[in-house]
């Protein structure tokens, strides 16, 4: 039984560069998130996507922020043009629709912007 | 407006006692869950307990119990008999389930427990 897993586990990259993470779900799962953790603070909502569609984005998604599920598996969050207030840690969450109370997180991608 | 607060930034607990961290939360929906998440140095959340808005009943697992006080819009986390692994950060979150596709979490700062042998 895998759970969640996000790659990389660490990205850093200079401002100015655009970063890709991936997050692949639990495999029965239809409900992916992506939410973003600050040092010291608790995770944030970003985006949410059931199945391929993306059903909601946080105002904390800005333009240079992009998020796809093309296929209603794994997914993908674009960070274009960093900047250092984009470092954090990433963390992606999934859920089915058997039991919507659970949310599976993976480990985090962590995000240094120099 | 904040909608899950955690008023304890760190706390110490010794082995083998029982430690209770404080988690209130701000609401108009009747239907909601709220819920409690670990966060060790690895980073990886864990879920440890969820309690439903409906629920008459205080939810416990294994050594985790909520005690909800709904009138006073509280979730608090008791953890029995602390052991070292326990050492982490725990967060307080609530979902509102007035909009049927919304499953978002509202995550608390969090509480950092040290379980001290």
């Amino acid at each position: 039984d895998t759970g969640v897993s996000q790659d990389p586990r660490h990205k850093i990259t200079k401002r100015g560069q655009n970063v890709t993470f991936r997050c692949d779900p639990i495999s029965e799962h239809n409900r992916l998130y992506w939410y973003r953790q600050t040092l010291g603070q608790g995770p944030e909502f970003l985006t949410y996507f059931q199945n391929e569609a993306q059903l909601e984005k946080s105002r904390l998604l800005s333009d240079r922020f992009s998020a796809e599920r093309p296929k209603g598996s794994f997914s993908t969050l674009e960070i274009q043009r960093t900047e250092q207030g984009d470092s954090a840690m990433y963390l992606c969450a999934s859920s089915s629709g058997a039991n919507v109370y659970e949310q599976y997180f993976g480990p985090g991608t962590r995000l240094t912007v120099t | 407006a904040q909608k899950i607060t955690q008023t304890q930034p760190g706390m110490f607990v010794q082995e083998k006692e029982a430690v209770t961290l404080d988690c209130t939360y701000d609401t108009s929906d009747q239907s909601y869950g709220l819920f409690w998440y670990k966060q060790p140095s690895s980073g990886e959340m864990i879920f440890l307990i969820y309690q439903g808005s409906y629920d008459e009943q205080n939810a416990t697992e294994g050594r985790y119990s909520l005690n909800f006080q709904k009138a006073r819009k509280s979730a608090n986390l008791v953890i029995s008999a602390s052991q070292l692994g326990d050492s982490a950060m725990y967060f307080c979150a609530m979902r509102e389930t007035s909009r049927s596709n919304d499953y978002k979490l509202s995550f608390g700062a969090g509480t950092t427990v040290t379980v001290r042998a």
